[in-house]
This record gives structure tokens, C-alpha cells and sequence, in this order.
């Protein structure tokens, strides 16, 4: 089974910076990842998937990056809706797996 | 728009059973694969079951492979979760999420439908 590790655990931000978020795969997962946000009391949803695609609706300051067994999320100006729970996934051999989270939170 | 609701949740004891209901709406169902995606009270994600298109194919997580069967039935709209031999650290909100395009990825997903397992 991939594990998928995510760091920071928390990522304490103001309104206005960037945020990198870091996800980093057991063994290589290639391109096939994705990364979902979740907000308190809501179902996540998803952000970014093989590696780099944003998802329909999702605004240009998300970005994702990476392949093989690193990858980044990036938001590249933080908006005060984006203070949320971040999750990367991946699929593998009909196995699908997610890393532990990242929050952002305001500081 | 697409649409979906989970129901069945509630409280079972140890090893007991629980069937959870899915019901789709918005879009062509029977076209898309669809997973069960758990989240225990304040952790992380953890995919539980896939199933094809067709009903053909299913997938489990180790942790519930043996006692959950994943099903559907596309006349209906409806995707199924059949949960057995109940334990607590099956205790979570019960997702269900559609396969985008084939692709292993979970968009959208519904509201979650809450099992607590517990004496």
C-alpha cells in the first residue's frame, strides 16, 4: 500500500500569503494525484487532480506541482475562505489512498 | 445540478450490521464508477470501497474487506454500502463520492450519513 505523508501538519498563515503545502508518496505514484480542500461541517471537495490539472471552478491561485514522490499545492495569495483542511490522494492498482491533512489556519 | 445523498446511517453495536443508501441524482449514474469514502470524528479521510460502472468490479480497503459489500442498482439511482460484523473504530461519516471520469478521482461527494458503532 502507498502511505502518503503530508507536512506541514498545521500551516499558520495571514490573509494575503502563500501557502505550500508538501505531499510525498511511499513509492511513486507518477502524475496520479490529486488534492481536495475540506471546510468544517462540509464534504471535501477536490482542487487539483493528476498532479497539476485544476478542477473546474477552481480559482488560478491553486496550483499543484510535482511527480514521482514529492508534490506541492500552492495557493499563491490566501484567501480568507481558503482557512480550511488540505488533503492530497492518490490511486494506485485499484487502491486509493489519502495523506493525514494540512491545515491552514489563520494566524 | 448533480446530487448526492447519503442515508442509513445511526447507532449499532458491535457486530452488528447497517446498510447504507446513496441516491444519485443530476447526472447519467450508470456511467460512473462510485467509492464508499469514511472520515472518523475530527481525523482524516479513509476510501473504503470502489465499484464499476457496471457492478462488475469492486475494490475494498483492507480494513473492511470480508464485511462491507458494495453494490448498486443503476435502475434506481442508487449506490449501496453493506456493512457487517460492525466494530468501533468503524464509527465515522459515511461518504459517497463518484469516480470523475474514470479517473480514481472523488468529485463530488454528498453530505456523509454518520454511523457510531458502540454498546
Amino acid at each position: 500500500e502507498i502511505v502518503l505523508t503530508q507536512s506541514p501538519a498545521t500551516l499558520s498563515l495571514s490573509p494575503g500569503e502563500r501557502a505550500t503545502l508538501s505531499c510525498r508518496a511511499s513509492q511513486s505514484v507518477s502524475s496520479y494525484l490529486a488534492w481536495y480542500q475540506q471546510k468544517p461541517g462540509q464534504a471535501p471537495r477536490i482542487l487539483i487532480y493528476d498532479a497539476f490539472n485544476r478542477a473546474p471552478g477552481i480559482p488560478a491561485r491553486f496550483s499543484g506541482s510535482g511527480s514521482g514522490t514529492d508534490f506541492t499545492l500552492t495557493i499563491s495569495s490566501l484567501e480568507p475562505e481558503d482557512f480550511a483542511v488540505y488533503y492530497c490522494q492518490q490511486r494506485s492498482n485499484w487502491l486509493f489512498t489519502f495523506g493525514p491533512g494540512t491545515k491552514v489556519d489563520i494566524k | 445540478q448533480v446530487q448526492l445523498v447519503e442515508s442509513g446511517g445511526g447507532v449499532v453495536q458491535p457486530g452488528g450490521s447497517l446498510r447504507l443508501s446513496c441516491a444519485a441524482s443530476g447526472f447519467s449514474f450508470s456511467t460512473y464508477a462510485m467509492h464508499w469514502v469514511r472520515q472518523a470524528p475530527g481525523k482524516g479521510l479513509e476510501w473504503v470501497a470502489f465499484i464499476s460502472y457496471d457492478g462488475s468490479n469492486k475494490y475494498y480497503a483492507d480494513s473492511v474487506k470480508g464485511r462491507f459489500i458494495i453494490s448498486r442498482d443503476n435502475s434506481r439511482n442508487a449506490l449501496y454500502l453493506q456493512m457487517n460484523s460492525l466494530r468501533t473504530e468503524d464509527t465515522s461519516l459515511y461518504y459517497c463520492a463518484r469516480d470523475w471520469g474514470s479517473s480514481g478521482w472523488f468529485a463530488p461527494w454528498g453530505q456523509g450519513t454518520l454511523v457510531t458503532v458502540s454498546s
